[in-house]
């Protein structure tokens, strides 16, 4: 079936070095839409990114993702990481008959000084 | 932005007493959801409805749960009775639809409920 996963439980990570959360999907659709939602603890979760077309690459506030449909992949990225951007995260898929959603387990990034 | 609101935002209660936790979601959107967070763990689905009707739902959402949105006012979870592994944040979300960028979720502050 249709399903999304978030291998990674937790990363923890030291201040400054680069961030990959990562993300795959399956569908039998060709049509995928991804997204990805940041929860802060304490807060509401909110969309951080959403994904173009194949092999476009979007950015917001310092993250950024690409969907490789070739791998059913649209893994989050981050040059630097920050103590603020520790948070869990979240991998949605959303396929383009309107049919279905789904959300990842997520991930845990605890950013260390 | 379009905004979720929840109430209340904490609620304590004795085991085995009933609870409704209530949804304000955004006024055009079409889709309602239902997430259950305990406490350091990752958030996760519950129960998602759309035109009066449960359209999907997670093995989490045990027979004690149900949900309505009687004539477009608030959409509800009861729980009946409640138990004391129902103590989490109950996030509730809403979206205009379920494909492509309608499907993004907006959600709430969730309602913290703690089960004595």
């Amino acid at each position: 079936g249709d399903s999304v996963t978030q291998t990674e439980g937790l990363v923890t990570l030291t201040e400054g070095l680069p961030v990959m959360l990562n993300c795959t999907y399956q569908t039998i659709y060709s049509n995928a839409f991804l997204f990805w939602y940041v929860h802060y603890l304490n807060e509401s979760p909110w969309l951080l990114l959403r994904s173009s077309t194949d092999n476009k690459r979007t950015e917001h506030q310092g993250f950024h993702a690409t969907l490789h449909k070739s791998s059913s992949s649209f893994h989050l990225q981050k040059s630097s990481a920050q103590l603020s951007d520790s948070a869990l995260y979240y991998c949605a898929l959303s396929d383009g008959s309107g049919t279905y959603q789904r959300f990842g387990t997520g991930t845990k990034l605890q950013v260390v000084p | 932005g379009p905004k979720v609101l929840q109430i209340p935002s904490h609620q304590i209660i004795d085991m085995g007493q009933m609870v409704t936790l209530n949804c304000d979601p955004v006024s055009n959107h079409l889709y309602f959801y239902w997430y259950k967070q305990i406490l350091g763990q990752q958030m996760e689905f519950l129960v998602n409805f759309y035109n009066g009707k449960v359209m999907e739902k997670s093995k989490l959402f045990k027979d004690q749960f149900s949900v309505e949105r009687p004539d477009g006012s608030y959409f509800t979870l009861k729980i009946q009775p409640t138990a004391l592994e129902d103590s989490a944040v109950y996030f509730c979300a809403s979206s205009l639809g379920l494909g492509g960028n309608y499907a993004e979720q907006f959600f709430g502050p969730g309602t913290r409920l703690t089960v004595l």
